[in-house]
């Protein structure tokens, strides 16, 4: 099974700032790479799919890059709302496990 | 408007069973994979079970193989998780996903807001 390590496990930012979340797959998982956005008492919302393709209707400060093994979420420009909890997965080969999250707290 | 709604949740003792069900609206239900992904209390997501839009294939999570059983009703747009021998570690919100595929990426797009499944003895 193909194991997701995210980092880090949560971030300190301010309203404006530039964040990266950092994500590694245990083996190359090509571009089959998702991120999803979750609020607490909400379900996940899909922003990122295929490493770097943004889902109809997320802002274009959201953006996602990498390949093979190592990949990154780069939200640009902090909003309000931007603060959550981001989870990667990997849609490679099932079970398509996801990272174990990252929590973005306003600073 | 599209959109899934999952139902079935519950209490439940440990060894027990629970069937839970998500309805499918808004789009046509037989071209889309659907998926179960679980959040057990102050945890991360867990992607549990996947089945393809005609059913013929599944998919489960080690953690659920053996006693979790993924279906779906294309006549009904009904999607099913028939959950058996249930473990106080499956307590969890489980949450009803469409799945997008092609040869280049999977993903889930379209997410309800979850039943909740209390294994307590």
């Amino acid at each position: 099974d193909i194991q997701m390590t995210q980092s880090p496990s949560s971030l300190s930012a301010s309203v404006g700032d530039r964040v990266t979340i950092t994500c590694r797959a245990s083996q190359s998982i090509s571009s089959y790479l998702n991120w999803y956005q979750q609020k607490p008492g909400k379900a996940p919302k899909l922003l990122i799919y295929a490493a770097s393709s943004l889902q109809s209707g997320v802002p274009s400060r959201f953006s996602g890059s990498g390949s093979g093994t190592d990949f990154t979420l780069t939200i640009s420009g902090l909003q309000p709302e931007d603060f959550a909890t981001y989870y990667c997965q990997q849609s490679y080969s099932p079970p398509y496990s996801f990272g174990q999250g990252t929590k973005l707290e306003i600073k | 408007e599209v959109q899934v709604v999952e139902s079935g949740g519950g209490s439940v003792r440990p060894g027990g069973s629970l069937r839970l069900s998500c309805a499918a609206s808004g789009f046509t239900f037989s071209s889309y994979a659907m998926s179960w992904v679980r959040q057990a209390p102050g945890k991360g997501l867990e992607w549990v079970s996947a089945i393809s839009g005609s059913g013929g294939s599944t998919y489960y999570a080690d953690s659920v193989k053996g006693r979790f059983t993924i279906s779906r009703d294309n006549s009904k747009n009904t999607l099913y998780l028939q959950m058996n021998s249930l473990r106080v570690e499956d307590t969890a919100v489980y949450y009803c996903a469409r799945g997008v595929q092609s040869d280049y990426y999977y993903y889930m797009d379209v997410w309800g807001k979850g039943t909740t499944v209390t294994v307590s003895s």
